[in-house]
């Protein structure tokens, strides 16, 4: 079975700063996806970004980018030049890659990390 | 992004009393929905899997009888919530699988349904 952890609860950072939210998981398995998703006091899960495993490129989408760690089993979420309404829990999940067989296509969550925004 | 709906956003509903909740993926087809449920300041936690046309896979510990999916469509699935009782209050969201159709392999969520049994 998979894990994933996400060892800060809380988190706070300056308007226009940069932050890091970390993020362990742990798997046998070799090929698949990592997630890192947002969820604003409105509740909706929004998706941020997403790297595949077998990509060793980071993937980046504007100012949120992420530090992929295979060997590590690392998945760090970098927020550039933060904005208030980037203050949401985010979520780390992981997910098997659609071939692995039995529980591919369900996503196993972090417990998260509140992110707050200081004007 | 892929959108996902959910109806209706907040019910109450008296004790003993079935509630239906909707789960629609508005611009591509899904295979696949996933439903979960949320307490508060908690994590998402996994209940079933919707496959379209064929019987949904219910999570350790979730009574199928009391959670009815229905996956009748490509775009629509159904979470009922039979017999409700004050404990199932709670915040319920669908997920749907999007593979192939141009776009890649992801889950995109609808904005959740706050259930509240008196």
């Amino acid at each position: 079975a998979q894990t994933v952890t996400q060892s800060q609860p809380e988190m706070s950072v300056q308007e226009a700063e940069t932050v890091t939210l970390s993020c362990t998981y742990d798997t046998s398995e070799n090929n698949y996806y990592l997630f890192w998703y947002k969820q604003p006091p409105s509740r909706q899960m929004i998706l941020v970004i997403r790297q595949e495993a077998y990509k060793q490129q980071n993937a980046t989408e504007n100012r949120f980018s992420v530090n992929f760690q295979k060997a590590a089993k690392s998945f760090s979420l970098k927020i550039s030049d933060s904005q208030l309404g980037d203050t949401a829990m985010y979520f780390c999940a992981f997910m098997k890659h659609p071939y692995s067989g039995a529980g591919s296509y369900q996503l196993t969550f972090g417990k998260g990390t509140k992110l707050s925004v200081i004007p | 992004g892929a959108v996902v709906s959910q109806h209706p956003s907040r019910v109450i509903c008296k004790s003993g009393t079935s509630v239906k909740i909707e789960c629609r993926s508005l611009d591509f087809q899904a295979t696949t929905m996933f439903w979960y449920r949320q307490f508060p300041k908690k994590s998402l936690m996994l209940m079933a899997t919707s496959n379209e046309g064929s019987k949904a896979t219910y999570e350790q510990g979730v009574e199928k009888d009391k959670f009815l999916i229905n996956h009748a469509s490509l775009t629509l699935s159904t979470l009922t919530v039979t017999s409700a009782h004050p404990e199932d209050s709670s915040f319920y969201i669908c997920s749907a699988r999007v593979a192939g159709q141009g776009m890649q392999e992801t889950q995109y969520f609808g904005p959740g349904t706050r259930l509240l049994v008196l």
